[in-house]
């Protein structure tokens, strides 16, 4: 148990279906972030929030659309996805962006887009 | 071109050896170097951190070293249980305006009894 806790841990979707991502820490960090892991390629960092405000986009695709409503909470917002879009999405936070300590993950959401 | 590689890309020891992952990165300043150990389909764990000064950094059976010269970093696994098996990430921070991190591919490492 990290302290980060992501939900589904697994979702199937179509490419024309919206469907969400989420992702809780409560560990009191204020900084969380979304990574991307697909098979043999390292994590891929997604999305960068410091108390609420987006600071990074990592020329995300716009099919992909996060959202963070507190520092606790952190959504991930999926539509008209692609296959190659199939992947671990794996959520973390810290104490700051800036934070050269530790990087706490959530155990992930596997994706599969058929 | 800042790159973290990692080898070997998988490994297979037997129940009780020890093992020693290895690291080579060309970023260069860096501010930390970490191994994450990540459970096949779980998020990874932080084992260690290293700032550029440190040359090692151990976490019960796992140490960590560091070779800030040769741009190398090591872990090493002592009496490997069958509980090791995973991938192991090591990990640069880019001592910019963002702290960018950048990941290796990892080691997949099979632990057999």
């Amino acid at each position: 148990e990290t302290g980060v806790t992501q939900t589904p841990r697994h979702l199937v979707m179509g490419m024309t279906n919206k469907k969400s991502l989420k992702c809780e820490q409560h560990l009191g960090h204020n900084a969380m972030y979304w990574y991307k892991q697909s098979a043999k390629k390292p994590l891929e960092l997604m999305f960068v929030y410091n108390f609420k405000e987006q600071t990074e986009n990592n020329s995300v695709p716009s099919r992909f659309s996060p959202e963070c409503p507190n520092s606790s909470h952190l959504f991930l917002h999926l539509h008209t996805l692609q296959p190659e879009d199939s992947a671990l999405y794996l959520c973390a936070s810290s104490r700051g962006p800036r934070d050269t300590g530790e990087l706490f993950f959530g155990e992930g959401s596997r994706l599969t887009v058929l | 071109k800042n790159q973290v590689e990692q080898s070997p890309q998988s490994l297979i020891i037997l129940e009780g050896k020890n093992c020693t992952l290895q690291c080579n990165y060309t970023v260069s300043p860096f501010s930390n170097l970490r191994w994450y150990k990540q459970d096949t389909g779980r998020g990874p764990v932080s084992l260690t951190i290293m700032t550029f000064s440190e040359n090692t950094k151990s976490n019960g059976r796992y140490t960590a070293t560091l070779d800030a010269d040769t741009k190398q970093s090591s872990l090493h696994i002592t009496a490997s249980q069958l509980s090791d098996s995973a991938s192991y990430i090591c990990v640069v921070t880019i001592p910019d305006n963002t702290d960018k991190l950048i990941f290796g591919t990892g080691t997949r490492l099979q632990v057999f009894p």
